[in-house]
């Protein structure tokens, strides 16, 4: 079936580095990819998404990119602060009998001080 | 404006009981989607609403079932419950198909443990 990958599955940076964390899906027909972060104990919360006709989007200190053709996409987030440490999930639209979407297994980011 | 309520928050069951979760949005959204989230394996779809009186599978359905008899509501029930259920259960709710790049709102989640 469809699916979508997710690396690293745990990533630890020190406050002020960038930290990156890639995804790879396999429906060539997915066109939206959002990206959630949750917080430990909260509700998983939507902090940037990209269309397929869109190869890169910038929200202040984070930023995704796409790559259509390899079927990847990224998540970059610059000047890491405490307060992004989270769990990190991806994404991807499915175009089947009801749209809908298929989460990637989730990426721990831990912001060392 | 609530956004999407889940209750109850926490719940523990014995195995074979029976139980439904509540899940009410206030948005006015036509989609909603329950999922279940175990370590490692993140969001998994268990069955989602296109609309009021529509449901369907997701790619982890069995053991479940849901209704959505009020466009605002979708309950989720556990016939049997089973250990293998037990996990962290979330509603979602969007105002429309994800290929039409509308993103899905999440409740709080409920902790059900089955023992």
């Amino acid at each position: 079936g469809e699916n979508v990958e997710q690396h690293p599955s745990t990533l630890s940076v020190q406050e002020g580095d960038s930290a990156v964390i890639k995804c790879t899906y396999s429906d060539s027909a997915s066109n939206y990819f959002p990206w959630y972060k949750q917080e430990l104990g909260k509700r998983p919360q939507l902090i940037i998404d990209i269309r397929s006709n869109v190869g890169e989007k910038k929200d202040q200190r984070i930023a995704v990119t796409l790559n259509k053709t390899a079927k990847h996409f990224s998540l970059h987030i610059t000047e890491t602060q405490p307060e992004d440490s989270a769990v990190y999930f991806c994404a991807a639209s499915l175009k089947t009998s009801y749209d809908k979407v298929i989460f990637g297994p989730g990426t721990s980011l831990s912001v060392i001080p | 404006n609530a956004g999407v309520t889940q209750t109850p928050k926490f719940r523990v069951l014995k195995t074979g009981q029976s139980m439904t979760l509540l899940c009410a949005q206030d948005m006015n959204h036509e989609y909603m989607y329950w999922y279940r989230q175990d370590p490692g394996m993140g969001l998994r779809l268990i069955h989602y609403s296109v609309g009021e009186g529509t449901t369907a599978k997701g790619e982890v359905p069995d053991g479940y079932n849901v209704s959505r008899l009020k466009k605002q509501n979708f309950l989720l029930g556990l016939e049997s419950a089973a250990p293998s259920q037990t996990s962290v259960y979330f509603c979602a709710s969007s105002s429309g198909a994800a290929t039409n790049n509308q993103p899905q709102h999440f409740g709080d989640g409920t902790r059900l443990s089955i023992l």
